[in-house]
């Protein structure tokens, strides 16, 4: 079975910091990986998506790559801002289903 | 265009109750998920339509829980008997699985259920 992991669980930066997030999967055999960001109370909003075959998409300053043969994704945020403040999520699709990692809390301190 | 919506936005129900949750997907998508994330925790999967094709009920925890997705639409998830395990957020995607193949997933707000 898949199994998805985020290190760190918690992260907290000084504003203006760049930073990487970490996501790593058991089963190279994915369709692609998801990017999200969940505000509390809130679902989830889409940041990224990584088809398998390609290694990077960036969006504003966000980067994220993947390297599938090791199983490994980063997210890498850019001159972190107080609103990039939330948990952050990773997803794998493998078949019919999305496996999900835990998240990492992340707070960017004014 | 519009998203995906969920309705309720909270549920408070004593335990033994029948709830139904409802998820109005993207028009035109044809997948439609459920996931469940409890307090903690992170999001577990529990059934997947895809157009006409049966479900992908692999996820569902138990007996009492059940979704049906009418005119390839809207999705009722019911769980039946509820219990205090079952107080979780109760989260809805849906996607539109062209040809590009993209997959990529949008979620709704969430229902959170509270069992007491």
């Amino acid at each position: 079975k898949q199994e998805v992991t985020q290190i760190p669980a918690a992260l907290s930066v000084p504003e203006g910091e760049n930073l990487v997030l970490n996501c790593s999967f058991t089963d190279s055999a994915i369709y692609n990986l998801q990017w999200f960001r969940q505000d509390p109370g809130k679902g989830l909003t889409s940041l990224l998506l990584i088809q398998s075959s390609q290694r990077e998409q960036t969006s504003g300053r966000l980067n994220a790559s993947l390297d599938k043969s090791s199983g490994r994704s980063t997210l890498y945020i850019a001159a972190s801002q107080p609103g990039d403040s939330a948990t952050y999520l990773c997803a794998v699709r493998a078949g019919n289903q999305f496996y999900f990692g835990t998240g990492t809390s992340l707070t960017v301190i004014p | 265009g519009a998203g995906v919506s969920q309705s309720p936005s909270n549920k408070v129900t004593e335990k033994g109750k029948d709830v139904e949750l409802r998820c109005d997907p993207i028009s035109g998508h044809t997948a439609l998920y459920w996931y469940r994330q409890s307090l903690g925790q992170g999001l577990e999967f529990l059934i997947y339509f895809q157009g006409n094709s049966a479900p992908d009920k692999s996820g569902l925890p138990s007996d009492r829980f059940s979704a049906e997705r009418t005119g390839g639409s809207v999705s009722t998830l019911t769980i039946q008997r509820t219990q205090q395990e079952d107080s979780a957020v109760y989260l809805c995607a849906s996607s539109s699985n062209s040809l590009a193949g993209y997959y990529e997933q949008y979620f709704g707000p969430g229902t959170r259920l509270t069992v007491t």
